[in-house]
């Protein structure tokens, strides 16, 4: 079936610093991938959605300067945290999808604790 | 637009006993339903689909039947077991290509 690898799965970083954690579909082509950002009490929220090639939408309120979504091929997108701050701290989940039979499969998720 | 409401939890059940998670949602045209898994520290799993109405999806004990004279998709296992502890949501996809919408979650916890 469809494999989403995400990494890291955890990382501890200082604050002001840059954090990047990558999404890849392993055995096949993500032409779009999504960013969610899991607050407490289980909440998914939507950052942005990447179309391969193209600049990723992000939702109303996630600033794009901080979090950088690329998604340079059909395999991996990439989700930048810049100049990290300690409210930054979260579970981040890519999913990727195909775009055929309606299939989203999802990344592990990377704990990120910003110090 | 398109939204999904589960039933609030956590909910706490004893191992064997039955277990029902509500969902309800709102969409335009015929969105398809999914439910999905999400163990501690994990990422989320596909639990279980269904694609237009009437379907039944089914995965691991878990069933959910799309209705759409009532806009649900409830989750049901006739008897749960201690490795059921999770979090679950219900999604909806209105329009492929973009990101699914999902409920707020509920907790179950199921004890010995």
């Amino acid at each position: 079936g469809a494999v989403v690898s995400q990494h890291p799965s955890r990382v501890i970083c200082k604050s002001g610093t840059s954090v990047k954690i990558e999404c890849r579909s392993l055995d096949f082509q993500a032409t779009t991938m999504f960013w969610y950002r899991q607050f407490p009490k289980q909440s998914l929220m939507l950052m942005a959605t990447s179309n391969e090639g193209s600049k990723a939408t992000y939702e109303q309120g996630v600033e794009k300067d901080k979090f950088l979504i690329n998604h340079a091929s059909l395999t991996l997108s990439t989700l930048t945290v810049t100049s990290a701050h300690p409210e930054d701290s979260s579970f981040y989940i890519c999913s990727a999808s195909s775009g055929t039979d309606y299939g989203y499969t999802f990344g592990s998720g990377t704990r990120l604790t910003v110090v | 637009g398109d939204s999904v409401t589960q039933m609030e939890g956590p909910v706490t059940l004893s191992e064997e006993a039955f277990l029902t998670i509500n969902c309800t949602y709102t969409a335009t045209g015929y969105p398809s339903l999914f439910w999905y898994v999400q163990y501690p520290g994990e990422g989320l799993q596909l639990l279980l689909k269904a694609t237009k109405a009437d379907d039944k999806g089914s995965n691991k004990g878990f069933e959910a039947t799309y209705r759409k004279e009532t806009t649900s998709f409830h989750l049901e296992k006739g008897s749960v077991q201690v490795s059921d502890s999770a979090v679950y949501f219900c999604a909806l996809d209105g329009n492929s290509g973009y990101a699914l919408n999902f409920g707020k979650g509920t907790s179950l916890l199921v004890t010995p």
